[in-house]
């Protein structure tokens, strides 16, 4: 069955600092990966996503992922935090079979410190 | 804004009682997939349409139940709610039922059960 886990339920950097958001996934077949993230109050937005091409993924607001297979781990990272990436990050993976809902992580809450 | 719509916003309800939840996806888009946000259990998939027709069933007590119309619209239903269905539901679409299409979420409905 697939799961994510993803370590650090919450994270603080300082203004200016890299992003590490970790992501670990588990799936018996080939994975589709995915970050959102979600603002308070607010509904989730794509950031990136994982389909089997490129394994170094750029997505929105200038972060990106790199799927690493023998790590089954699909970090996302950004080299500059900004007050605005303050949110709730969320690490999911398409389910197995043909089904294409998608299982969840726990979410990484990101606080950035001015 | 994703483009998927969501109505109502807020409920606020009675233990024992019924409400429905309704959502429209972006244009052109012919899957919507039911999620539920809480505190305890995280972001949980419910089910997911395809074209009208039931595709998934994710973690869906038997209290609740959905429908996707010729419009592409959806409803899901929750009868004889209980103080632990307060949560945050959120629908999403997609352009098909493939694993690897992105999903486009809607702000979510705010449930609450007093």
């Amino acid at each position: 069955a697939q799961s994510v886990t993803q370590l650090g339920s919450h994270v603080s950097v300082s203004e200016g600092a890299l992003v590490l958001l970790r992501c670990n996934y588990s799936s018996s077949v080939p994975p589709y990966l995915f970050w959102y993230v979600q603002y308070p109050n607010q509904g989730l937005q794509l950031l990136l996503k994982y389909t089997s091409a490129a394994t170094l993924v750029k997505g929105i607001n200038g972060f990106e992922a790199e799927f690493k297979k023998s790590e089954t781990s699909f970090h996302l990272t950004k080299p500059s935090a900004h007050m605005s990436d303050a949110a709730e990050y969320f690490c999911a993976v398409t389910a197995g079979g043909s089904q294409g809902n998608l299982i969840f992580g726990k979410g990484t809450k990101l606080s950035v410190k001015p | 804004d994703s483009g998927v719509t969501q109505t109502p916003k807020h409920l606020i309800t009675a233990t024992g009682q019924r409400v429905t939840l309704r959502c429209s996806p972006r244009s052109g888009d012919l899957s919507v997939y039911w999620y539920q946000q809480s505190l305890d259990q995280g972001l949980q998939f419910l089910i997911h349409y395809y074209n009208g027709e039931e595709r998934a069933k994710g973690n869906i007590l038997e209290r609740f139940s959905a429908q996707q119309f010729p419009d592409l619209h959806s409803e899901l239903n929750l009868s004889s709610l209980e103080l632990g269905d307060s949560a945050l539901y959120f629908c999403a679409s997609s352009v098909s039922s493939g694993r690897r299409n992105e999903q486009f979420f809607g702000p979510g409905t705010r449930l609450t059960v007093l």
